[in-house]
């Protein structure tokens, strides 16, 4: 069955990195994202990686997959206040349907 | 480009009355999709349209929820009669054809069921 985990919080101070872990159940999953999401507001995609990648690097991003124990990180350098939010892991097969499945969420509060 | 747009962007019901919620997509998406979110948990997709076909509803209450996406471009969600544990927010999504791992959200319906 399809199961995605996370952690329910993450604290860190401006200008210091994030790292949000995430832990999937489904081996056959063939994308991998991370969204985030604002008081108020929809989910805005942050950056997806396949599943025959190891890595992924956008600007302040990096996505981390290591597919043999199922678990994905999100790295976000020089953190800053505007990075607070939730933040949802989610995994599709990628195929027709292309279902979302997503983590619970991490909300990440950045201190000044 | 615009956005997903939804309406109304709040709703406040009590049990056993009925809600609708509209969703546009963004111009050309041949994907559309609805979740719902209750509070403190990641999204749950509803159900899932391919132009104006269904393309999984697994997930969907039939008997309570409906949802139709006429000509293949906007689409409404009903829920009739609704319950307490309807309260969540309803976000719709689309995606363009071919493209279908790429799915933009829009602001998301809040609904408060009394």
């Amino acid at each position: 069955g399809e199961d995605v985990e996370q952690s329910l919080f993450l604290s860190v101070r401006e200008g210091d990195s994030s790292v949000i872990n995430c832990t999937y159940t489904d081996s056959s999953s063939t994308y991998l994202y991370w969204y985030k999401q604002e008081p108020g507001a929809g989910l805005q995609l942050l950056t997806y990686i396949f599943s025959n990648m190891d890595m992924k690097q956008d600007q302040r991003l990096t996505v981390l997959l290591n597919k043999k124990d199922k678990h994905l990180s999100l790295r976000i350098a020089d953190t800053q206040t505007g990075d607070s939010a939730i933040y949802f892991c989610a995994e599709s097969m990628g195929a027709a349907g292309n279902k979302l499945t997503f983590g619970g969420g991490t909300r990440v509060l950045v201190k000044p | 480009e615009a956005g997903v747009a939804q309406s109304p962007r709040y709703k406040i019901i009590e049990k056993r009355q009925s809600v609708a919620f509209w969703c546009n997509p963004i111009s050309g998406h041949a994907t559309l999709y609805w979740y719902q979110q209750i509070l403190g948990q990641g999204p749950k997709l509803l159900i899932q349209f391919q132009n104006n076909g269904v393309v999984d509803d697994s997930q969907l209450p039939k008997d309570r929820f409906s949802a139709e996406r006429l000509k293949g471009v906007d689409s409404t969600l009903k829920i009739q009669p609704a319950k307490l544990e309807d309260s969540a927010v309803y976000l719709c999504a689309s995606s363009p054809r071919g493209v279908s791992y790429e799915q933009y959200f829009g602001p998301g319906t809040r609904l408060t069921v009394t």
